[in-house]
């Protein structure tokens, strides 16, 4: 079993649908959690950082971590073709350690 | 601010040539440094990373190596390379509580 699952996709919605994409884990020891955005051909980009359980907000974007459940989700309000893309999610479990990587759901917002 | 850079963004090369690619980090020091291959639509794999010069951890054994001759310098090498050392390489660097990557090199080896 992997540490990290991450929902398959591809995942294909409307212009300004609401986009929820997820990850469970297994590892209770990790602590930081991280979503990347990776458009086709490049490196990956931080999209959102948080180390404790709850919401953080960030224009369209709200990273949520339920720690209890082993479980965070990030969700895109008001979805552009812009944001069509690969989210990867990442954790681990102290400060320097290594990432544990989800294995990435690909979107497509049509317009 | 700091950035990191990965050259070449491309390259082909034949089966049994050998491999160099470059990162470099600017702005910061002392930084944890990790060389990842991400295989067409897979997550990322961890190949090296290293937390100072000369020191260097490998996960995966297989014909690819890796050096750190300055501080803010990660190479990673191989002497023959094999088909299946295609894919798409990322250097990575590490402030406190993130991570953050380069461009990538796209490798094929035919």
């Amino acid at each position: 079993q992997k540490e990290v699952e991450q929902d398959p996709g591809p995942l294909s919605v409307p212009e300004g649908a609401i986009v929820s994409l997820n990850c469970t884990y297994s590892n209770s020891a990790f602590q930081y959690f991280m979503w990347y955005r990776q458009y086709s051909r490049k490196g990956p980009e931080l999209l959102m950082y948080t180390y404790s359980s709850g919401n953080k907000e960030d224009g369209r974007f709200t990273a949520q971590v339920d720690k209890s459940s082993k479980y965070i989700s990030l969700f895109i309000r008001d979805s552009q073709p812009s944001d069509s893309a690969t989210y990867l999610c990442a954790m681990f479990e102290t400060s320097g350690s290594r990432l544990t990587f989800g294995e990435g759901t690909q979107l497509t917002v049509n317009p | 601010s700091q950035t990191i850079h990965q050259w070449p963004a491309t390259l082909v090369q034949p089966v049994g040539s050998p491999l160099s690619l470059e990162c470099t980090v600017e702005g910061t020091s002392n930084p944890n440094l990790y060389w990842y291959r991400q295989a067409a639509g897979r997550g990322l794999q961890l190949l090296f990373y290293s937390v100072g010069i000369g020191q260097i951890s490998s996960e995966v054994p297989q014909n690819l190596s890796a050096s750190r001759p300055q501080d803010r310098q990660f190479i990673l090498s191989s002497k023959k390379l094999l088909l299946s050392d295609s894919g798409f390489y990322l250097c990575a660097w590490t402030p406190k509580d993130t991570q953050y990557f380069g461009p990538g090199t796209r490798l094929t080896v035919l």
